[in-house]
């Protein structure tokens, strides 16, 4: 089955201890991308990468850190995380970034920063 | 920048009766406008999309609207059902370009009352 998988769905933890949130996808897709969702906010593009070790900042990178390693995996990392960074987050992935619109994404990770 | 505006960011209809949901982007090179539906505890799926050379596209009971020169979209569901309740959001991208970038509006929560 076709999918894009997330880790953990929910997570509380405390500010400034550093966390990774694992991203990975079946599709040998190409694009793959982060995005956070907040009330009335929509959502907001974190981090972008076009394939293996090329990653680039989305719309609200600060505080975030990404990696693509392989072509399956993406994960999200925090190194200091702080209470604004409290959010869900959605991984997405996509043939190319020009069907981005064709994304699919994960379930989701609920963060609770306190 | 580039932005999107939904509205209206929550809204309750009958069962039975239609709903409609509008946005309106900014950027004019926008050609390319999808719409998402996001259950609860699950990432955003594309449901519905129409390009910028086309007025109005419908698939069963869901279609939307274009106009190009008031850069206004519409996404309407007829004879609502139960499993319509979820968060509808709008995008607007420039589709197959290399710049491509998905712009998503802030959500609308659609509840059908039995």
């Amino acid at each position: 089955e076709a999918q894009v998988t997330q880790n953990p769905r929910y997570l509380i933890t405390v500010t400034g201890k550093k966390l990774t949130v694992t991203c990975s996808q079946n599709m040998n897709h190409e694009y793959m991308s982060w995005y956070r969702q907040d009330p009335g906010l929509g959502l907001r593009q974190i981090y972008y990468s076009m394939n293996v070790e090329v990653t680039d900042k989305g719309d609200v990178p600060e505080g975030y850190k990404v990696s693509r390693k392989e072509k399956r995996n993406f994960p999200l990392i925090l190194e200091s995380p702080s209470p604004n960074q409290t959010s869900l987050y959605f991984c997405a992935s996509s043939l190319f970034r020009q069907r981005a619109y064709e994304q699919y994404f994960g379930p989701g990770t609920r963060l609770t920063v306190t | 920048g580039e932005n999107v505006e939904q509205h209206p960011s929550t809204l309750s209809v009958q069962e039975g009766d239609s709903a409609v949901i509008k946005c309106t982007y900014s950027d004019s090179a926008s050609n390319y406008f999808p719409w998402y539906k996001q259950e609860l505890g699950k990432g955003p799926q594309l449901i519905i999309d129409i390009r910028s050379n086309v007025g109005e596209k419908k698939d069963q009971r869901i279609a939307v609207t274009l106009n190009k020169t008031a850069k206004h979209f519409s996404l309407h569901i007829t004879e609502t059902q139960p499993e319509d309740s979820a968060v509808y959001f709008c995008a607007a991208s420039r589709i197959d370009s290399s710049a491509s970038k998905i712009i998503f509006g802030s959500g609308t929560r659609l509840s059908i009352r039995p």
